[in-house]
């Protein structure tokens, strides 16, 4: 079946901008999660989503990050004024709800994302 | 809480030569890890697991790790490398919270020579 795809591959924007990635997660999938991968960081935590409870947004770095899941699917990260530290690869993972702690997270392509 | 640590960030190894990618853990509950691997401008691929069944996991493309409680390891092998198996790779552990979010090592890319 599709795996979980992401949309734009590539994101060139300027400082300032503000940028919307897409996750679409494989189907069936009730998680989704958002990382971020950075020179300077490695693979870092964003933001968690299940069903309808309230999102872990413990990972987000700053007001400026948000996301949404809309109708139990497809999610959006929003990066408002992005500043050049926000240069990275987004990465966005599914999972089933079986058994979240060793149910296998399902990795998308990932956009990269260049701030100049 | 839980964390990995990789030690070393490059590994090179002779085609044919066994790979060993080194992961430690750290956590006061029993672990589940994972090892991915990253081709170059992909995602993340699931190389195995280890959720508690059997201490030796077999994964894809011939790798294996071997689940150590003593010694908190989980170690990646590869009897014999080939240059297909040139990527970048992670170990996650589960952490054990209401989100279950991976928590990630720093990565060891693997260079394999002719």
């Amino acid at each position: 079946g599709a795996g979980v795809s992401q949309s734009p591959s590539n994101k060139v924007t300027e400082k300032g901008k503000d940028v919307e990635l897409r996750c679409d997660p494989i189907s069936g999938h009730t998680a989704l999660y958002w990382y971020r991968q950075s020179l300077g960081q490695g693979l870092e935590f964003l933001i968690y989503f299940q069903g309808n409870s309230a999102p872990d947004k413990s990972g987000l770095p700053s007001d400026r990050f948000s996301a949404e899941r809309t109708g139990g699917s497809v999610s959006t990260l929003t990066i408002q004024r992005t500043q050049q530290e926000d240069s990275a690869v987004y990465l966005c993972a599914s999972s089933s709800l079986r058994d979240l702690a060793q149910e296998t997270q399902y990795f998308g392509p990932g956009t990269r994302l260049l701030v100049l | 809480a839980q964390s990995v640590t990789q030690l070393g960030s490059h590994v090179s190894v002779s085609e044919g030569a066994l790979v060993l990618l080194r992961c430690n853990y750290s956590s006061s509950v029993p672990p589940y890890l994972f090892w991915y691997v990253q081709y170059p401008n992909q995602g993340l691929q699931l190389l195995l697991k280890y959720t508690s069944a059997a201490t030796l996991v077999k994964g894809i493309n011939g790798f294996e790790a071997e689940f150590k409680k003593s010694e908190t390891s989980f170690h990646l092998t590869k009897p014999s490398a080939h240059m297909s198996d040139a990527a970048e790779y992670f170990c996650a552990v589960t952490r054990m919270d209401s989100s279950y979010k991976l928590i990630f090592g720093s990565g060891t890319r693997l260079l394999v020579r002719p």
